[in-house]
């Protein structure tokens, strides 16, 4: 079955520490994104990434970074200078940028929470 | 760049009764416009979309929506909803210059 897998489910950060959420693709798609879900507030975008080995800030980049060194990969690492981490982390992809009316396909989420 | 409202945060309803989750945008530009449905801790999975054509487009699980230029408007309509509707319902658009921008979402809650 192609689609998108994020892992882990449910993910558990001390204070100071990095994270990584995991966000797999099969479709071959060009294009991945990763949105920040707070409750009342829809999807807020962190990073994208149109090709391999470039990506774009979105409109919430500060406190993560991402890498695209495959097509099919797109990790996004939550850093020690993110302070309010917890939250609901969605990854999508597209076969090209919005700008074409792309739909985005989603995984199923990664709950993030501070111990 | 373009914006997305969503007017009501809650909708409840009856099952079997009618609903319409109401959308506007704003762009300067022509657009694209999603609906996308979220059941509890899960990813989004697009409902309908319009592109061009027709401003009446029908998508999966009985839902429609129609775009509406003069108003800026993309409702969700379904004629009767049953229980497994209860779920939260994302608005989105893009266009030619800007990636894809959601609304705060709305949440449909469909009571026996």
């Amino acid at each position: 079955d192609g689609g998108i897998t994020q892992s882990p489910k449910y993910l558990f950060r001390k204070e100071g520490q990095n994270v990584t959420l995991s966000c797999e693709q099969n479709l071959n798609h060009d294009a991945m994104y990763w949105y920040r879900q707070d409750p009342g507030q829809g999807l807020r975008l962190i990073y994208y990434s149109q090709i391999v080995n470039d990506f774009q800030k979105g409109d919430i980049a500060e406190g993560y970074s991402v890498s695209r060194e495959k097509k099919e990969s797109f990790p996004l690492t939550v850093t020690s200078a993110q302070k309010n981490p917890t939250a609901f982390y969605l990854c999508a992809s597209s076969t090209s940028s919005g700008i074409s009316g792309a739909i985005q396909y989603f995984g199923a989420g990664t709950r993030l929470s501070v111990l | 760049a373009q914006s997305v409202t969503q007017l009501d945060s809650q909708v409840p309803v009856f099952e079997e009764a009618p609903v319409e989750l109401r959308c506007n945008y704003s762009s300067s530009v022509s657009v694209y416009l999603f609906w996308y449905v979220q059941y509890p801790n899960q990813g989004l999975q697009l409902l309908l979309k319009y592109l061009s054509g027709s401003t009446l487009v029908k998508g999966i699980n009985g839902f429609e929506a129609e775009f509406n230029k003069s108003q800026t408007s993309f409702h969700l309509r379904k004629p009767s909803v049953h229980i497994s509707d209860t779920a939260e319902y994302f608005c989105a658009v893009s266009d030619r210059s800007s990636d894809m921008r959601f609304g705060a979402g709305t949440r449909l809650t469909v009571k026996p």
